[in-house]
């Protein structure tokens, strides 16, 4: 079955420390990975997808085929940055994504 | 283009009667989504088109659930006899999907479901 596990509710950091929310999933094939943020009152928004090796606001993720990974990381954490973050796994074929519980990052001041 | 709409945000019914959201995608975007919410959860998909084709609908899905996408625009997703389990937030999204795989998802604000 396709699994996304993100093994920590909640996450707190201070602002300044580096950050890094885990992601493991279970998927046959070889999926496209992606972290989905959403902000205090605002909607789900992508953040970055595993295909195009980008960074954005700082946050990069490296798919670990080998541990079945995609941890989201970021080197100095700012407080704009509490949010809830959700990894996402989906077949190259089919557009159904299948996401993990979400983590709660707090950066506190 | 505005982004994804959904309507409406809030939607409170007595159980057993039955309720319809609306989605409105991204005019260029050819897929669409249906997931619901439940507090402390993560999306949890329901169904989705390509286009005004249903392909595929979650076995978690009863059949008091039904999804359309006529001429392959705007959605809507009927909960019939409503139940207290029903109680969620029901999330809208499309996306582009292309010969390099799926772009990434653009979300709706939800539907707020609450069955009394």
């Amino acid at each position: 079955a396709q699994r996304v596990t993100q093994p920590e509710k909640l996450l707190s950091v201070f602002k300044g420390a580096p950050v890094e929310l885990k992601c493991n999933y279970s998927y046959s094939g070889s999926p496209e990975l992606f972290w989905y943020v959403q902000y205090s009152r605002q909607r789900l928004q992508l953040l970055l997808r595993h295909i195009s090796r980008e960074s954005i606001k700082g946050f990069t993720a490296d798919l670990n085929k080998g541990e079945t990974s995609f941890h989201l990381k970021k080197p100095f954490a700012q407080e704009e940055d509490s949010a809830m973050y959700y990894c996402a796994a989906g077949g190259t074929s089919y557009g159904k994504l299948t996401f993990g519980q979400g983590t709660i990052l707090t950066v506190h001041p | 283009d505005t982004g994804v709409s959904q309507n409406p945000r809030h939607k409170i019914t007595k159980r057993g009667q039955n309720v319809t959201f609306r989605c409105d995608p991204i005019s260029e975007h050819n897929r669409l989504y249906w997931y619901r919410q439940t507090l402390g959860q993560g999306p949890e998909f329901l169904t989705y088109f390509q286009n005004e084709a249903q392909l595929e609908k979650s076995r978690l899905l009863s059949d008091r659930f039904s999804a359309e996408r006529p001429k392959g625009s705007f959605s809507t997703l009927e909960i019939q006899r409503t139940e207290q389990g029903d109680s969620a937030m029901y999330l809208c999204a499309s996306s582009l999907h292309g010969t390099g795989g799926s772009y990434g998802y653009t979300f709706g604000s939800g539907t707020r479901l609450t069955v009394v």
